[in-house]
């Protein structure tokens, strides 16, 4: 296995576009986490899936964020109508807490510049 | 809520000296307790994690954390710098039964020759 898997690295948009971002995750993770990180700053939680389960949203995940993971397997991120606030790192990781390791296994992340 | 607090956003160190990063938790139950570095535009890698076992944790590249319940502290310690250490350094903390992993805003480690 590969490790978590983030597509693409780099994305350019122009400002009031849609911009989407695929995870995939350690194959035998049941838990995939979203999170953004801007520059200077620990990474945010956003949201988080148990399977195919979206258990959790931030706030920070406004109604123009949707993220889904339709067959438990990848995730995807949406941002509908791009700000320039939107801007930033967006990390996955994933997790199976059944084994009691409780540390996240991260991918390389996406980073989003809005132009 | 969790939360983290990493006292200095940055630290320098010379080649061959001790490294101490610090880390102060908040937390309602005992927490789990993480240190993650990150180099430039790559994700984070875990380095060494507290889950109420021993209260000194050993991690890769020869980097140790203690956990001080009385301090609600997590310091990240390495005897001996190296320049491939530097580094931006988070702290993380998590509580049982809570998804949402709580980073501070991280400290940026350097390594002067």
């Amino acid at each position: 296995d590969t490790g978590v898997s983030q597509d693409p690295r780099h994305k350019i948009t122009k400002r009031g576009q849609n911009v989407t971002f695929r995870c995939d995750p350690i194959s035998e993770h049941n838990r995939l986490y979203w999170y953004r990180q801007t520059l200077g700053q620990g990474p945010e939680f956003l949201t988080y899936f148990q399977n195919e389960a979206q258990l959790e949203k931030s706030r920070l995940l406004s109604d123009r964020f949707s993220a889904e993971r339709p067959k438990g397997s990848f995730s995807t991120l949406e941002i509908q109508r791009t700000e320039q606030g939107d801007s930033a790192m967006y990390l996955c990781a994933s997790s199976f807490p059944q084994t009691r390791d409780y540390g996240y296994t991260f991918g390389s992340g996406t980073r989003l510049t809005v132009v | 809520a969790q939360s983290v607090t990493q006292l200095g956003s940055h630290v320098s160190v010379s080649e061959g000296a001790l490294v101490l990063l610090r880390c102060n938790y908040s937390s309602s139950v005992p927490p789990y307790l993480f240190w993650y570095v990150q180099y430039p535009n790559q994700g984070l890698q875990l380095l060494l994690k507290y889950t109420s076992a021993a209260t000194l944790v050993k991690g890769i590249n020869g980097f140790e954390a203690e956990f001080k319940k009385s301090e609600t502290s997590f310091h990240l310690t390495k005897p001996s710098a190296h320049m491939s250490d530097a580094a931006e350094y988070f702290c993380a903390v998590s509580e049982p039964g809570n998804n949402d992993m709580r980073f501070g805003a991280g400290t940026r480690l350097t390594v002067k020759p």
